[in-house]
């Protein structure tokens, strides 16, 4: 299997501007989630689905961030507006049973 | 309320000797325990994991770790360190298929 598959890897944009980040979990995997790193705060889950039905999503940082899973092959994460402080690395996981494997993350920087 | 402690930001050993990372968590469950790597500008590969059973859990890339109740710990461990285990690692709890709590990580400097 080929993993976790995110894109972009890389993404810098302005102030201001939408960004959406994607996911394509592990085939058969019915749990997502979606994690974000940052030097203060380290990894922090903002959401996570079953079977592409959101159950927590009480980490998302506010009203800006949205996130989909229309099937269970993709997932997307949304922010708009896009702030400074949104800058970080953004994590996928999915998992079948316990474990969870990650994808290679999407480094976001916004000017 | 749950969280996991890394009580080392930063360690250093020589090449070849021996590691210790430490880990302390508090769950309200039974715990999952989990230790991930993260390589620079790479995403967190799973070393080991532990769910029941044999406390002493045996991992990828010659690392281990043991599960002491009593003490809330779950230390990851390697006799001989190379210079390719340089990275941050990542101990981790959760249960099931919950969101895991991450702790703030150890960075670790292999030097010659």
């Amino acid at each position: 299997d080929a993993g976790v598959i995110q894109s972009p890897r890389h993404e810098v944009t302005e102030m201001g501007q939408e960004v959406t980040l994607r996911c394509k979990p592990i085939s058969g995997h019915d749990y997502l989630f979606w994690y974000r790193q940052t030097m203060m705060r380290g990894l922090e889950l903002l959401i996570y689905f079953n079977n592409n039905v959101p159950i927590d999503d009480s980490g998302m940082p506010e009203d800006r961030f949205s996130a989909k899973m229309p099937n269970a092959s993709f997932s997307t994460l949304k922010i708009q507006p896009s702030e400074p402080r949104d800058s970080a690395v953004y994590f996928c996981a999915s998992s079948q049973r316990e474990t969870q494997y990650f994808g290679p993350g999407t480094r976001l920087l916004v000017l | 309320a749950q969280s996991v402690t890394q009580p080392d930001i930063h360690i250093t050993v020589s090449e070849g000797a021996s590691l210790e990372l430490r880990c302390n968590y508090s769950y309200g469950a039974t715990p999952y325990l989990f230790w991930y790597v993260q390589s620079p500008g790479q995403g967190l590969q799973l070393l080991l994991k532990y769910f029941s059973g044999d406390t002493l859990v045996q991992g990828i890339k010659g690392f281990e770790a043991e599960f002491k109740r009593s003490q809330s710990s779950f230390n990851l461990r390697k006799p001989s360190v190379h210079w390719s285990d340089a990275a941050e690692y990542f101990c981790a709890v959760g249960s099931g298929n919950t969101p895991l709590v991450f702790g703030k990580g150890t960075r670790l400097s292999v030097i010659a």
